[in-house]
């Protein structure tokens, strides 16, 4: 059974950068799948913040983030990360890591989620 | 980027009641459109994906239709288990990104 998990510091500072991992168990990521991550801002919906595949020789990213945002996968560990820079009290958000229903690239849904990783920016 | 509009933003109904949630598109998606359940504290569920498809495992009181701009997601006996927030999502290219809804409340 596939599963991804979050981690990462739940608290980072105004113009510092945020760093999440997701790690992926039940399937090695390097095989296929696009690789998600998404955010939720307290009481507001969700926002998708960009996509990796496989190893990360495709990507995309969500335009109004795409400056501040780099997806790096560190397949060794089978691992895919968020570094979100210059962040701000804007970027304080529930962070999921996630999962594209299809195993090729293509246009689908989100078929598997992480539990999520709750990130406050805050001095 | 592509604006996607749900409403209502909440909707009170009983159980057993048909209810129907709408999403709009600000341009055509075609039929690349999701339908997600999202319950608090919980990770997002897929329920419906590519506008009508169901999602294996979820109940068949859940169903999709729409194309283009419009869509619906309907429950046709609703249960005190779907008190959630509903979410579409369009896929439709990547270069305007994905987008979500604002989301639908359901109270029972």
């Amino acid at each position: 059974q596939v599963q991804l998990q979050e981690s990462g510091p739940g608290l980072v500072k105004p113009s510092e950068t945020l760093s999440l991992t997701c790690t992926v168990s039940g399937y090695s990521l390097s095989r296929g799948y696009y690789w998600v991550w998404i955010r939720q801002p307290p009481g507001k919906g969700l926002e998708w913040i960009g996509s990796i595949y496989q190893s990360g020789s495709t990507f995309y990213y969500n335009p109004s983030l795409k400056s501040r945002v780099t997806m790096p996968v560190d397949t060794s560990k089978n691992q895919f990360s968020l570094r979100l820079s210059s962040v701000a009290a804007a970027d304080t958000a529930l962070y999921y890591c996630a999962r594209d229903r299809l195993p090729h690239p293509g246009k689908t849904a989100f078929d598997l989620w992480g539990q999520g990783t709750m990130v406050t920016v805050s001095s | 980027d592509i604006q996607m509009t749900q409403s209502p933003s909440t909707l009170s109904a009983s159980v057993g009641d048909r209810v129907t949630i709408t999403c709009r598109a600000s341009q055509s998606v075609s039929s690349y459109l999701a339908w997600y359940q999202h319950k608090p504290g919980k990770a997002p569920n897929l329920l419906i994906y590519d506008a009508s498809h169901l999602e294996t495992g979820v109940p068949s009181r859940f169903s999709g239709s729409g194309s283009g701009t419009e869509f619906t997601l309907t429950i046709s006996s609703l249960q005190p288990d779907d008190l959630a927030t509903y979410y579409c999502q369009q896929y439709y290219s990547h270069s305007n990104g994905w987008t979500f809804g604002q989301g639908t409340k359901v109270e029972i």
